[in-house]
């Protein structure tokens, strides 16, 4: 079993529609991390949690981490939003990651 | 903020011959990390490049195949040696300030070795 799971794997919405992405750890953590991919490779950071909830424009995270899970909204999603979205997670005192498998959202006009 | 300049972006290589990636941020980094995301993979931490001393390398990943370089606190190099087929992916630096604090990637260098 991987120690960061993401749900669902794969995506399709229409435009307008209210997407969820869910990513669950077994590890302990420090800090959990969203992250968009685009086609061409780079990342980009979204979020860094560690409790509670933040927002970002379209963009809602939030984290249990007594249940040891994380969830990223889309609000009113657009096909701009189309990417991998990747749940990574952190501990101690090193910025070192351990990846989820990533979401692949396609969003439709 | 950190921006990270990483190069090549791009490269299609021969097989057996290597190639340096380079990884600059403009402004003092604590950690830096190397990265690669093979095609429909997530991504797999090759090693920690520490200032001044040798990196810190993952189970799977060895020196020889991978050297690294970290001559300062604002520029890495990832040397991927006697390239194969199985070496192409995406090769990302990473870098942070320490445990609580966001993490930023470069662009990535898409390696195809044929």
């Amino acid at each position: 079993k991987n120690e960061v799971e993401q749900s669902p794997q794969n995506l399709t919405a229409q435009e307008g529609e209210f997407i969820t992405i869910n990513c669950s750890y077994s590890v302990g953590i420090s800090a959990l991390h969203w992250l968009q991919q685009h086609p061409g490779g780079g990342i980009v950071s979204l979020f860094m949690l560690s409790s509670g909830k933040k927002k970002h424009g379209r963009l809602i995270a939030t984290i249990n981490i007594q249940e040891k899970h994380s969830s990223l909204h889309i609000t009113a999603s657009h096909p701009r939003d189309s990417a991998v979205y990747i749940c990574a997670v952190g501990g101690g005192y090193t910025d070192k990651l351990i990846f989820g498998t990533g979401t692949r959202l396609q969003v439709f006009p | 903020s950190a921006v990270i300049s990483q190069k090549p972006s791009r490269d299609i290589c021969q097989r057996g011959t290597s190639l340096t990636i380079q990884c600059q941020v403009d402004s003092q980094v604590t950690m830096m990390f190397w990265y690669r995301q093979q095609p429909g993979q997530s991504l797999t931490l090759i090693a920690t490049a520490n200032q001044g001393s040798e990196a810190t390398y993952e189970s799977g990943f060895v020196i020889d195949k991978f050297p690294i370089s970290r001559p300062n606190l604002t520029f890495s190099t990832l040397t991927v040696s006697n390239m194969s087929p199985e070496d192409s992916s995406i090769y990302l630096c990473s870098v942070g300030r320490g445990s609580g604090n966001t993490i930023y990637f470069g662009e990535g260098s898409w390696l195809t070795v044929v």
